[in-house]
């Protein structure tokens, strides 16, 4: 069956310092991966789209790879803020299933200042 | 735009009785979602929409769960009766094109006693 996998340990990391996260996935040829961060008590909110043809894809201090063959896409958030403490989602997609998302379980990470 | 609207925000009923989430899309989006969120689970689809028209409703758990979508700017998920199992937070979200990011609303917490 399809999997999704991200980290349910929280990570934790020093204000200034380059956050990772891991989304691995099983089963599934994802043509899309987006990622959304969720804050305590709110919807997920869009952060970035990258598709199967594409390696990296970045936006302000965010950046995301994706790499088909390893499975696996990789979040990072630079020069990290307290601000950043949220919960991060990976979700896969593909269009022969329609624009329907599969979700993964999420990644918490917390920064100290 | 004032973004996806969910209502109620919380809601507390007693097993067997009837609850009704309700959802206003962002005009123009023509995909809308109904996720539900639960700590064990995470976020899973439950059925989504194109065009008003329902494509997939495979994640819905049981006859009990219906959910409408009258108009390009309401829809509603209904569960009727309700049980403990029930409770969980349900999010609605609206999506512009297929491949685009997902806007969700701040979602309805429901509990069932």
């Amino acid at each position: 069956s399809q999997k999704i996998e991200q980290n349910s340990e929280a990570l934790n990391i020093q204000e200034g310092k380059t956050a990772t996260l891991t989304c691995n996935y099983t089963n599934y040829s994802p043509a899309y991966l987006q990622w959304y961060r969720q804050d305590p008590g709110r919807g997920p909110v869009f952060l970035l789209l990258i598709r199967e043809n594409e390696k990296e894809k970045r936006k302000e201090r965010l950046k995301v790879t994706f790499d088909t063959t390893l499975k696996q896409s990789l979040f990072h958030i630079t020069a990290s803020q307290p601000a950043d403490s949220a919960t991060y989602l990976c979700a896969l997609g593909r269009e022969a299933a329609g624009n329907k998302l599969t979700f993964g379980g999420g990644t918490r990470v917390l920064v100290k200042p | 735009d004032a973004g996806v609207i969910q209502s109620p925000r919380h809601e507390v009923t007693e097993m067997g009785q009837e609850v009704t989430l309700r959802c206003k899309p962002i005009s123009g989006h023509d995909y809308l979602f109904w996720y539900r969120q639960t700590m064990m689970r995470g976020l899973e689809l439950l059925i989504y929409f194109n065009n008003n028209v329902p494509i997939d409703d495979s994640g819905m758990p049981e006859d009990r769960f219906s959910a409408k979508m009258p108009n390009a700017s309401f829809s509603t998920l209904k569960i009727q009766p309700s049980e403990p199992r029930d409770s969980a937070v349900y999010f609605c979200a609206s999506s512009l094109r297929i491949n685009y990011g997902y806007t969700f609303g701040s979602g309805t917490r429901l509990t069932v006693v």
